[in-house]
């Protein structure tokens, strides 16, 4: 089955630049979106289709996906973005819906 | 107001079965595929079943399969997760989450349930 594979955390300091990448193979054939869940939470859509965004989610955040990685990047950084992030594809080969690890990002 | 919201979760033993629920409202339900994604606490997200609109399509995380049938009523806009022979590692807040195209991303998700199985 198709692997996603994330950093387990990623550091940042507030008005930086964070980076989440999501490594699989070939995935710049695929279609990536991306989720933030804060603590207690659900997830929340953030980056669809590899580079846009839902209504109300900031231009801070935006995507890119090629080769064999899947970036998510959150510009101007702050406290509350902190979160776990993951990433989705649909494996079109078995009909599933695959997730990375995810990402905690910590804002320090 | 576009919600979803899921029940049925609970304490139940091993070996024993647990019927969920996820009543939609606010769109229109039998536009769209609708998926259950779990989350052990503190894990990450694990995809677990998806139902095709007019429920032709299904399909299992090998994890579940055998054990689990994800069923739709579309005209009570409702989503049903029957969990049989449950397993400790079945513990884990279950999502219900809409599917905005047939092999796209989740747009809308639930708050979730919590199922715990142990003895």
């Amino acid at each position: 089955s198709y692997v996603l594979t994330q950093p387990p955390s990623v550091s940042v300091a507030p008005g930086q630049t964070a980076r989440i990448t999501c490594g699989g193979d070939n995935i710049g054939s695929e279609s990536v979106h991306w989720y933030q869940q804060m603590p207690g939470q659900a997830p929340v859509l953030v980056v669809y289709d590899d580079t846009d965004r839902p209504s109300g989610i900031p231009e801070r955040f935006s995507g890119s996906n090629s080769e064999n990685t899947a970036t998510l990047t959150i510009s101007r950084v702050e406290v509350g973005d902190e979160a776990d992030y993951y990433c989705q594809v649909w494996e079109s080969r078995s009909d599933r819906v695959v997730f990375g690890g995810g990402t905690k990002l910590t804002v320090l | 107001e576009v919600q979803l919201v899921e029940s049925g979760g609970g304490l139940e033993q091993p070996g024993k079965s647990l019927r969920l629920s996820c009543a939609a409202s606010g769109f229109s339900f039998d536009d769209y595929a609708m998926h259950w994604v779990r989350q052990v606490p503190g894990k990450g997200l694990e995809w677990v079943s998806g139902i095709s609109w007019n429920s032709r399509s299904i399909g299992y995380a090998d994890s579940v399969k055998g054990r689990f049938t994800i069923s739709r009523d579309n005209a009570k806009k409702s989503l049903y997760l029957q969990m049989n022979s449950l397993r400790a590692e079945d513990t884990a807040f279950y999502y219900c989450a809409k599917q905005k195209r047939p092999d796209g991303y989740f747009d809308l998700w639930g708050r979730g349930t919590l199922v715990t199985v142990s003895s």
